[in-house]
This record gives structure tokens, C-alpha cells and sequence, in this order.
């Protein structure tokens, strides 16, 4: 199955520091979807983004829909230990009668103290 | 508080088992999807249901099996037949239409084949 382009693959960084990540896609996508995972849990929705060019903030964090349709972006700005965690993002796209989903690789965050 | 739910959170199995993985969900949500996700790979999609007795192939089907009885429950089976079946294996949802298109996952449910 078809997986997004998801870079960097991981990251060290000190606290307080701003990170930044993307994905990438051969496919356009209807939606842009961000989540973390915590180790043993289920990813968490963070941001959701509907529209090309949309730039869409919760809390320390912002995301982008790329105009191409084609890739976005997650920053977290100020980061702290708790953002420690892997960050995924999703497309979705409407084919074959249903909406589906396809993953990026995942962007392992560390943070240090 | 709505949600999904899985269970059991861990879960060990003897070679040449079948075990079930429950999925439940109370957010009043049309579709649901299995996923498996193994270290270091994006979510690989086993199963998904857009209607109560209605479901379809994901990518990695073969081995395992599904039902959708109700519109509130998915489980899955994962067969004898799945040769590599260790895994953590997570259930979502979502409405349908196209004001819709956030998917929610569940806990998760770590299978273990001994």
C-alpha cells in the first residue's frame, strides 16, 4: 500500500527550540490530518486541515496545507519534554466509493531537558 | 465520555490460534478501519467497514477476518493463516460525507504470538 514521505525520520532537540516537519505525496489529498503517538498508546488527533493553503494553529502548534495539495506541515514551536512522542500525518482522499487514509513513516521527537 | 475502545490491551497467542480483537465505539460513526502497525512503518490498513454488514479488503487482509453486526462494533480476527501476526493493532472511525473526514483511533491492542 501507498505510504507518505514523512521527514525527518526522528530528531533531537534541546527544549525551548522550535522543531519543524513534512510530508510529502505523489497523490493530492483532501484533507490533512496530524497526530502523536506515545509509546503502547493510539494517536491523538492534533490538527485537521481541509483546504489548500490552509495555516491552522493549536496552541504551540501550527500546520499547513500545502497548495499543491500534495504535501504539508507540522511546526511546534517552543518545545517542551512533554512533546516527546512520534508525530504522523495523514491524507485522505475519496476512492473506490469510501474514504481512505494513508500514513506517513512517522517523525520520532526527543527533547532534551 | 465518547470514544473507542479496545481490548484486551495486551494479548498472547500460541501458534496455530485464532484470537478476536474487540473494537467498540460510541461516537455514532459510520466507518471503522483496522490497522496494523509494526516499528518504524506507517499504518497498513487491514480492514474497513462503511456500513453495518458491509466490509472490505484493506492491503494486508489475507489472514485475518472481520464483522460488522453492529454499528457500534468491528472486531477482528487474526487467524493461523497470518504467518507473522505480532503486532500492535489499532482500531479507528469516522463519519462519513465530506464534512466529516477526521479519523479517531483507539488505544490500541498489542498482540504477542509466543
Amino acid at each position: 500500500g501507498q505510504q507518505l514521505n514523512q521527514s525527518p525520520q526522528s530528531m533531537f532537540i534541546q527544549e525551548g527550540e522550535d522543531v519543524s516537519m513534512n510530508c510529502t505525496s505523489s497523490s493530492i489529498f483532501n484533507t490533512w490530518l496530524w497526530y502523536k503517538q506515545d509509546p503502547g498508546e493510539g494517536p491523538v488527533l492534533l490538527i485537521a486541515l481541509y483546504k489548500a493553503g490552509e495555516l491552522t494553529s493549536n496552541g504551540r502548534l501550527t500546520a499547513q496545507f500545502g497548495i499543491t495539495r500534495k504535501d504539508s506541515f507540522l511546526n511546534i514551536s517552543a518545545s517542551i519534554p512533554s512533546d516527546v512522542g512520534i508525530y504522523f500525518c495523514a491524507g485522505q482522499h475519496f476512492t473506490s466509493g469510501t474514504y481512505k487514509y494513508i500514513f506517513g513513516t512517522g517523525t520520532r521527537l526527543k527533547v532534551l531537558a | 465520555d465518547g470514544g473507542i475502545t479496545q481490548s484486551p490491551k495486551y494479548l498472547f497467542r500460541k501458534e496455530g490460534q485464532n484470537v478476536t480483537l474487540s473494537c467498540e465505539q460510541n461516537l455514532n460513526h459510520d466507518a471503522m478501519y483496522w490497522y496494523r502497525q509494526d516499528p518504524g512503518q506507517g499504518l497498513r490498513l487491514i480492514y474497513y467497514s462503511q456500513i453495518v454488514n458491509d466490509f472490505q479488503k484493506g492491503d494486508i487482509a489475507e489472514g485475518y477476518s472481520v464483522s460488522r453486526e453492529k454499528k457500534e462494533s468491528f472486531p477482528l480476527t487474526v487467524t493461523s493463516a497470518q504467518k507473522n501476526p505480532t503486532a500492535f493493532y489499532l482500531c479507528a472511525s469516522n463519519k462519513q460525507g465530506r464534512a466529516y473526514n477526521e479519523q479517531f483511533f483507539g488505544p490500541g491492542t498489542r498482540l504477542t504470538v509466543l
